[in-house]
Order: C-alpha cells, then structure tokens, then sequence
C-alpha cells in the first residue's frame, strides 16, 4: 500500500454515532497530521500528532498513533450530520522540507 | 486568526496557455509549499519553498512549473505551457518553521481547468 492509505475509503453512519478512521504509512514520520476536506474545498487543519505522541484529543477528536505498527486512527465522537466531509492523513516525514504525504482518504457521510 | 489566501478562485484557460497562480502566505512563516489534487484523487505535493529557493520538487514539477516570491509577501506558481492534465485544484501551504509541531496551513485552493 501507498503510504498514508484510510480506510475505509467510504463510511456512512447516523447522527449522534462515533466515526472511526484508520491510516497506515510505510516510511518514518516526524508528525502525523489529519484534515477534513468538503467537497472541492479547501483543506481544514483538524489535528496534529508527533511521532513521540501515542494520543490526542482536540474536542469531539480524538486521534492515536502506533509507530510500530505505522498506523494512526481519527475517532470523531457524536457525529453531526455537518462532520460530513472527506477525512485525510497527511504524514510530515521531516527531513529537510516537512513536505506531505496524503493518503486517499475517507468519505465520511453523517445521515440526519 | 491569520489564514493562507489563494488568487483565483477558478482559472479557466486554453491547452498551451500560461497561468500565474498566486498564494498570499500567512506573514511570518517560512516554508512554503504547492500541492495538487486531481479530482477525485489524493493531494500530491508538487514543490517546497525555503529561504528564497526551492528545497525538494516532486516528478510532477517538470521544466513546464516555476514558482518564486517576487515581492517577500506573494508566493507564485507558474505553468509555462497548461496541458490538459494540469487540470486540477493546486493548494498552497506554509508552515512557521521546522519544529516537529508545526503543521501546514492550507489555503482554500484554486481551481485550474485547461480545456
């Protein structure tokens, strides 16, 4: 796989439900990061997580990280139907640039 | 709260035309990016920017790309010659310095078709 590969690549659930999303990645990581993306806008900033950090919550987010295993997950808690959006992990390899590296991302639709 | 600010919009324009995107960083930071996304596909990044130069291009940034900060404030990105797969929404980005907790800000993208 690609690095910075979600899944599910699609994921339908109802109001008030937790989303949970999964990201793997292949190569070391200075960070992880996960932004939220409606459809053909922009990326929103949602979380960032350094490698030394094996959890974090910002609000209804909450985000962990594996270096072992190279995986991450995004838990969205309570979902309302305006979470609806495409979810994406963005790996921050460090180096020289910090450059990012963009998994596909999940397509998250919160039904009413 | 200071934001990333992309011009235009949507850019529309003819198979071998020239087109100047532009990204208006937020003020102090100093490492500046372009990434592209394809409809429907991932963002891919296309150049990182320091110090005045460019530090790292991927194989997307071919001869037909150059992008520069005329007046220490914009940041451009030039294609020389559009092709038809240029098509897609470039973003830039920047990011404050290079500690391990700063993330990249995007801006909210420009639409690029090239009929």
């Amino acid at each position: 796989s690609q690095q910075g590969e979600e899944d599910p690549q699609a994921l339908s659930i109802q109001e008030g439900e937790n989303a949970t999303m999964n990201c793997s990645y292949k190569t070391s990581i200075n960070n992880l990061q996960w932004y939220r993306q409606n459809s053909g806008r922009g990326l929103v900033h949602l979380i960032l997580i350094r490698s030394n950090e094996r959890e974090k919550h910002s609000g209804r987010l909450r985000v962990t990280l594996d270096t072992s295993k190279k995986s991450s997950s995004l838990l969205i808690t309570a979902s309302r139907a305006a979470d609806t959006a495409s979810y994406f992990c963005a790996t921050d390899g460090g180096g020289s640039n910090y450059k990012l590296t963009f998994g596909k991302g999940t397509l998250l639709t919160v039904n009413p | 709260e200071p934001e990333v600010t992309q011009t235009p919009s949507h850019q529309v324009t003819q198979m071998g035309q020239e087109v100047i995107l532009r990204c208006v960083p937020i003020s102090n930071h100093l490492y500046f990016y372009w990434y592209r996304q394809i409809l429907g596909q991932k963002v891919e990044f296309l150049v990182s920017f320091y110090n005045n130069e460019i530090s790292e291009k991927s194989e997307i940034f071919d001869d037909q790309f150059s992008v520069e900060r005329p007046d220490g404030s914009n940041f451009t990105l030039k294609i020389r010659s559009t092709k038809l797969e240029d098509s897609a929404m470039y973003f830039c980005a920047n990011r404050l310095d290079g500690g391990a907790s700063n993330e990249q800000f995007f801006g909210p993208g420009t639409r690029l078709t090239v009929l």
